[in-house]
């Protein structure tokens, strides 16, 4: 799997847009990106993921660059709840391919 | 109704004791793994379970041996615990073929 460099810590005031970027410069081919966040104390959940458009669902929008190295996951509106762990993932498209969790960025959501 | 659920929630035991930990889904996915994640919040699969079939076993232990009595259920039984064991143990589940992973709420081990 293709590694992912993500930054440690971020803030974001409530009701803004928080963007969280990550990088995947060794991306192959057939690799979708993946976004989980795991909220303190909680299992992991999933977000979003993508090939190369951009997708857009009820939590989230991914913007994956043109070249596909890197991708920024958007939240819209946040709110404190979405305080939380975000893991980029990078996953082949192959059914038993594991997904491995990196260190994540720490989004912490400002009153 | 909970997705996946894990028992226990928590759970302390002494060092060389043998503990299980129970996973259910009712998702009516075919594939269910096992996370271990330590005290420095780094996730690491365990094991993965495809219709009753062990397709992931990464480096881990002989002491942990999972159990999947069917699709539905995956258990982790751990032997000889040792201090090292102490961590929060997720079990997940999907669909092989596709990449949506669902997650339990966890079980806190810690070995004294």
């Amino acid at each position: 799997d293709a590694k992912t460099t993500q930054p440690t810590s971020m803030d974001c005031a409530e009701g803004r847009a928080a963007n969280l970027p990550c990088n995947h410069s060794t991306i192959s081919g057939n690799e979708y990106v993946y976004w989980y966040r795991q909220i303190h104390s909680q299992g992991p959940q999933y977000i979003i993921h993508g090939l190369k458009n951009n997708e857009t669902n009820e939590m989230a929008s991914l913007i994956i660059t043109e070249d596909r190295k890197s991708s920024t996951l958007i939240l819209p509106h946040a709110t404190l709840r979405d305080t939380a762990v975000y893991y980029c993932i990078v996953r082949g498209d192959f059914g038993n391919e594991k997904l491995t969790f990196g260190t994540g960025t720490r989004l912490t959501i400002i009153p | 109704d909970t997705a996946v659920s894990q028992t226990p929630k928590y759970l302390v035991t002494q060092m060389g004791n043998d503990k299980s930990i129970k996973c259910e889904q009712n998702l009516g996915h075919d594939t269910m793994y096992w996370y271990k994640q330590d005290s420095k919040k780094f996730l690491k699969i365990m094991f993965s379970y495809n219709n009753k079939e062990l397709i992931i076993n990464e480096t881990v232990p002989n002491r942990f041996s999972p159990k999947s009595p069917d699709k539905a259920h995956l258990n982790l039984h751990i032997n000889s615990l040792e201090l090292g064991d102490s961590a929060v143990y997720f079990c997940a589940s999907s669909f092989i073929w596709t990449e949506t992973q669902y997650f339990g709420p966890g079980t806190r081990l810690l070995v004294l």
